[in-house]
Formats: structure tokens, sequence, C-alpha cells
């Protein structure tokens, strides 16, 4: 099972510069969330969604868009890429209605870096 | 508004200690989830343990155990005889019940760092 894939693993941005984080699930989870590590600031959660065609914003919204069209997939836009953007995201699946209720599974993370 | 406190940012232990991490929340909510995570230094985030705000039952998985006092508003997690491979970054988070599993508000995290 592939789980939570992100991708890419890694990028390098410049400021001002767009991009579109993906984030796909296979478990067939209604719940998505995104979330940003910083040092010192543990994660922090900045829009999830808990089924298609419902986003919510989190802690950290600022400088972020989602949109949610399928189940599987909850890609994360950056619209001008700024420095104090640059940190690690992860994203996360989970649901209500499975053996594993409520647990978030987590991808492996975007290392992001915008110069 | 909800909230996390680990207020360790960092413990050192030598191996075989025992060693208790502390996570204090705050929420409005009646009903709602609360969770342990680790991250090893390879970076990926392990679920370890989920408690329902309605069950005060503490919990012992191994050398693991949590202490959830819905009184004191707490939700602390011991390792028993440590062990290097215990060296992680633990994240406390903290959830509503209609969101469950998403929609977490972490903690900033305890470094842990296990010597041999």
């Amino acid at each position: 099972n592939a789980g939570v894939t992100q991708t890419p693993k890694f990028q390098v941005l410049k400021t001002g510069q767009s991009m579109t984080l993906q984030c796909a699930q296979d478990m067939n989870h209604e719940y998505m969330s995104w979330y940003r590590q910083d040092p010192g600031m543990g994660l922090r959660l900045i829009h999830y969604s808990v089924g298609a065609g419902i986003t919510d914003q989190g802690e950290v919204p600022n400088g972020y868009n989602v949109s949610r069209s399928t189940t599987e997939d909850f890609p994360l836009r950056l619209l001008s890429a700024a420095p104090s953007q640059t940190s690690v995201y992860f994203c996360a699946s989970s649901s209500p209605n499975s053996r594993d209720s409520h647990e978030a599974f987590f991808g492996q993370g975007t290392r992001l870096t915008v110069v | 508004a909800q909230k996390v406190t680990q207020a360790q940012t960092e413990i050192s232990v030598v191996e075989k200690e025992d060693v208790t991490l502390d996570c204090v929340y705050e929420t409005r909510d009646t009903t709602y989830y609360l969770f342990w995570y680790k991250q090893p230094p390879s970076g990926e985030l392990v679920f370890l343990i989920r408690r329902n705000s309605f069950d005060e039952q503490n919990e012992i998985s191994g050398r693991y155990s949590w202490n959830f006092q819905k009184s004191t508003s707490s939700f602390n997690f011991t390792i028993t005889a440590s062990q290097v491979v215990d060296s992680a970054v633990y994240f406390c988070a903290l959830s509503e019940a209609r969101q469950a599993g998403t929609a977490l508000i972490f903690g900033k995290g305890t470094t842990l760092s296990v010597s041999s």
C-alpha cells in the first residue's frame, strides 16, 4: 500500500514563484490536511478537508490555497512564494470510519526552500 | 481556541532510565481526541496512541504508558527503561471530535535524547 504520497520531496523556489505541492492517498480516507513544520514550532495546521468539495482554514492559512476535487487528492498551492514559507510540509489523511479510526497517516514530507 | 503545551523542549537520559513527557491541553469542547506521535531522526511521523476524552483509562503498550487526567487537562507519556532507539521528537496533539484525526493542533514537541 502506498498510503499518503507527497511530491516532490525537495523543492527550491525563487521568491514570487508559484508551485503546487501534491498529496495523494489510496486509503479512501475522507479527511485530509496540510501542516508545516518549522524548527521549534512543532507542526502547524495550514488547511484541511473533511470531504471532496469541502475545505477549511487552519492555524496558518495565509499564502496558501487548497482544493479538494476528489477524495484521493489534496494539492497545496503557493501562489507567490516568500522566504517565510521555507519549511517542511506534511500531508495527512484519516477516516472516522475505518479500523484505524481517527489515526492520521502522514506522508514523508516535502522540504521547500524559498530563496 | 485549542492549544497544546509541551513544556519540556529537550530531555536527555541514559539508557534504562524512565522518562515522562508532559502534555497539557486547552479546549472548550467536551468531546475531543488526544494523540501522541513520534518523529525519529529520519523525519517520518509515527502514530503512537489516540485517546477519546470520555475514556480516562490509562494505557500501557510494552515500555510505553499514557496517563490521561481530564481534571488537570494532561495526557502524559512515560517510557520505561528507555533505549537509544527511543531518541526522537515526540509530539502531543489534539483534535475536535467532529474532525477527529484531521485538523490536529500540535504541541511544539519534546526532543528526547537517550545515550548508551
